[in-house]
């Protein structure tokens, strides 16, 4: 079975800092994506990847950037963390099939202090 | 854009009973994928099912069923025979196809409690 790894379950920050979530997929899936998960919002796309060094925003990029550099691995970089960057962040990935699913990681709960 | 509405925040279903979830979503678009999610405590997000939109029949998964109605732009699910374990955030979502990649867009979930 697909395994969607997230290097962090909790974090704590602090206003300024450069975070970074690490991301690794075990299933060669050309796609991987980053949300973000808000009560009452939902999911939300912040950066998405269809092939290594390639990236396009999503949805709520600001703030935000990513690095691919090997198709297993996709990193999700906050340059300054803010307090209205703490959330709950989610690494999937998926194949490029057109009725492919996506496998989610288990989430990185962070807090920016 | 696309947009995904639940406008169920919260729901509540005493066990082995029957609840439908609502789901309705906005596209010009008029092929298309759609799914339910469940997020249940550990935070995993598991696909619950999925309906292509070009077709017809309502797709099915033991006791998970959805009601597509396209020109409604209508997605519900139901679970039949609650269980404990069904317990969890559900989230609908919306795709469609691209060039590239198969982007998805959430809506902003309900919670299910199942009673015992």
């Amino acid at each position: 079975d697909v395994k969607v790894t997230q290097s962090s379950r909790y974090l704590v920050k602090r206003t300024g800092e450069k975070v970074f979530l690490e991301c690794v997929q075990d299933m060669d899936h050309e796609n991987m994506f980053w949300y973000r998960q808000d009560p009452g919002l939902g999911l939300r796309l912040i950066y998405f990847s269809y092939d290594v060094k390639m990236k396009e925003k999503g949805d709520i990029p600001e703030g935000y950037s990513v690095s691919r550099e090997k198709k297993e691995r996709f990193s999700l970089i906050l340059e300054s963390a803010s307090t209205n960057q703490t959330s709950m962040y989610l690494c999937a990935s998926s194949s490029d099939r057109a009725n492919e699913k996506l496998f989610f990681g288990s989430g990185t709960q962070l807090s920016v202090l | 854009a696309q947009t995904v509405t639940q406008s169920q925040p919260e729901m509540s279903v005493q066990e082995a009973e029957t609840v439908t979830l609502s789901c309705t979503y906005d596209t010009s678009e008029s092929d298309y994928y759609l799914f339910w999610y469940k997020q249940p405590p550990s935070r995993q997000m598991i696909l619950v099912i999925r309906q292509e939109a070009y077709k017809q029949q309502n797709a099915t998964e033991n006791r998970f069923s959805v009601n597509f109605q396209k020109a409604a732009k209508s997605f519900s699910l139901k679970i039949s025979d609650s269980q404990l374990g069904d317990a969890a955030m559900y989230f609908c979502a919306y795709r469609r196809f691209m060039e590239y990649g198969n982007k998805l867009v959430f809506g902003a979930g309900t919670i299910l409690r199942v009673k015992s």
